[in-house]
């Protein structure tokens, strides 16, 4: 069972450049999430969609932008990334009113 | 959204019984509770979700009083593997999960 799955693993990037975090889900549920972590803290959700064709923010949106691809693909897009960026980034799906599922995310260092 | 507090960090031993209780003081009355835990290097784990009473399944139970401004995440016989950190969440489903907080979450540390 893949459930969910998040490339890269790890990633280092430059200031100023771009990139783009890739989500997909296996379990056909229709709400997809990305959160960031930052060291010793909880989860704060940036973007998530309700369904497929649907975004909407988060917490903390700024700097980022989402695409959600299809009914299993989710995209997080940075386009100018900031040392402020530096987290781990999860991707979590969940059927309607159901607990989430989350992937193991993408560890993204930005110097 | 309902503010939850919970137990920075906890230390346990082997075999022993872990209770780590969330305080969520302005619950509101289609609010659900529900737990998740974090391992090192993973995403969160949904562990359990209750409304009232007590609810149990093969990995914890949760209990939750009559005025459902707290809970306790009831962990039996622990053992090193169940070291992690376990967040306590507060909100109603059908709200949409997007709604839910992650706090700081316990640390569990269970010791040999």
């Amino acid at each position: 069972n893949a459930g969910v799955t998040q490339t890269p693993k790890f990633q280092v990037l430059k200031t100023g450049q771009s990139m783009t975090l890739q989500c997909a889900q296996d379990m056909n549920h229709n709400s997809m999430y990305w959160y960031r972590q930052d060291p010793g803290m909880g989860l704060r959700l940036i973007y998530y969609s309700a369904s497929e064709g649907t975004t909407d923010k988060g917490e903390v949106p700024n700097g980022y932008n989402v695409s959600r691809l299809n009914k299993r693909e989710f995209s997080l897009r940075l386009e100018s990334a900031a040392p402020s960026q530096t987290s781990v980034y999860f991707c979590a799906s969940s059927r309607p009113n159901q607990p989430q599922h989350f992937g193991d995310g993408t560890r993204l260092s930005i110097l | 959204l309902a503010k939850t507090t919970q137990p920075i960090s906890m230390d346990s031993y082997e075999g022993q019984e872990v209770n780590i209780t969330c305080s969520h003081n302005n619950i509101a009355t289609n609010d659900y509770i529900t737990w998740y835990q974090q391992f090192p290097s993973q995403g969160p784990r949904f562990i359990i979700q209750g409304y009232k009473t007590k609810v149990t399944n093969e990995v914890a139970s949760l209990f939750i009083p009559a005025d459902r401004k707290s809970s306790t995440l009831s962990l039996p016989r622990v053992s090193l593997s169940d070291t992690a950190v376990y967040y306590c969440l507060v909100g109603s489903p059908s709200g949409g999960y997007n709604k839910l907080i992650f706090g700081a979450g316990t640390r569990l540390a269970v010791h040999p």
